[in-house]
């Protein structure tokens, strides 16, 4: 039961690179998400997407672009990463639409160091 | 807009004591509640959830909530604690269009 799958789980950057973080779920679930996590201030959306076909903005989405590949598959783009990128970043699905009516299952993580 | 506030950021206790993690929450609506647990480089794992139903809540573990709106809180216990219970704990509120994570509160279990 592999759940939700984030790669790669550590990746360093040079301020102005860009990369792309993958995230697949094999529970057939409707919503995926991407949050960043950082001290001392929980986690927070940073994109989302309803339904395959469909992505919204969350609460912290300059410097971000994300693509819903088909229903398993959501990736995150940083197109010129920043140091105040610097986070660990979740993925997580969930089976219901909306930005978040019910129980969320996370990946284990992904952390990103930007020099 | 919605916010969730957990009252502590670390929380140190014995093993086999009682564990209290506190949050409040603030909303216009009558929310969901829910508290997720991450172990160290590890994703967050859902404990328990509050969707108007009964107001004590129990979740994995051994672990319960109690849903109070007069107080907007939403504590979460446990009446033992074990040294796996170590791990960071976040309180949430959402409605259908918005989810809040509080800061998180840090249990640390001593032997």
């Amino acid at each position: 039961n592999a759940g939700v799958t984030q790669t790669p789980k550590f990746q360093v950057l040079k301020t102005g690179q860009s990369m792309t973080l993958q995230c697949a779920q094999d529970m057939n679930h409707n919503s995926m998400y991407w949050y960043r996590q950082d001290p001392g201030m929980g986690l927070r959306l940073i994109y989302y997407s309803a339904s395959e076909g469909t992505t919204d903005k969350g609460e912290v989405p300059n410097g971000y672009n994300v693509s819903r590949l088909n229903k398993r598959e959501f990736s995150l783009r940083l197109e010129s990463a920043a140091p105040s990128q610097t986070s660990v970043y979740f993925c997580a699905s969930s089976a219901l639409a909306g930005t978040n009516t019910g129980e969320l299952f996370f990946g284990e993580g992904s952390r990103l160091t930007v020099l | 807009a919605q916010s969730v506030t957990q009252l502590d950021s670390h929380v140190s206790v014995s093993e086999g004591t009682p564990v209290l993690l506190r949050c409040n929450y603030s909303s216009s609506y009558s929310p969901s509640l829910f508290w997720y647990v991450q172990h160290p480089n590890k994703g967050l794992q859902l404990l328990l959830k509050y969707t108007s139903a009964a107001t004590l809540v129990k979740g994995i573990n051994g672990f319960e909530a109690e849903f109070k709106k007069s107080e907007t809180s939403f504590h979460l216990t446990k009446p033992s604690a074990h040294m796996s219970d170590a791990a960071e704990y976040f309180c949430v509120v959402s409605d259908w269009d918005d989810m809040r994570f509080g800061a998180g509160t840090r249990l640390t279990v001593k032997p």
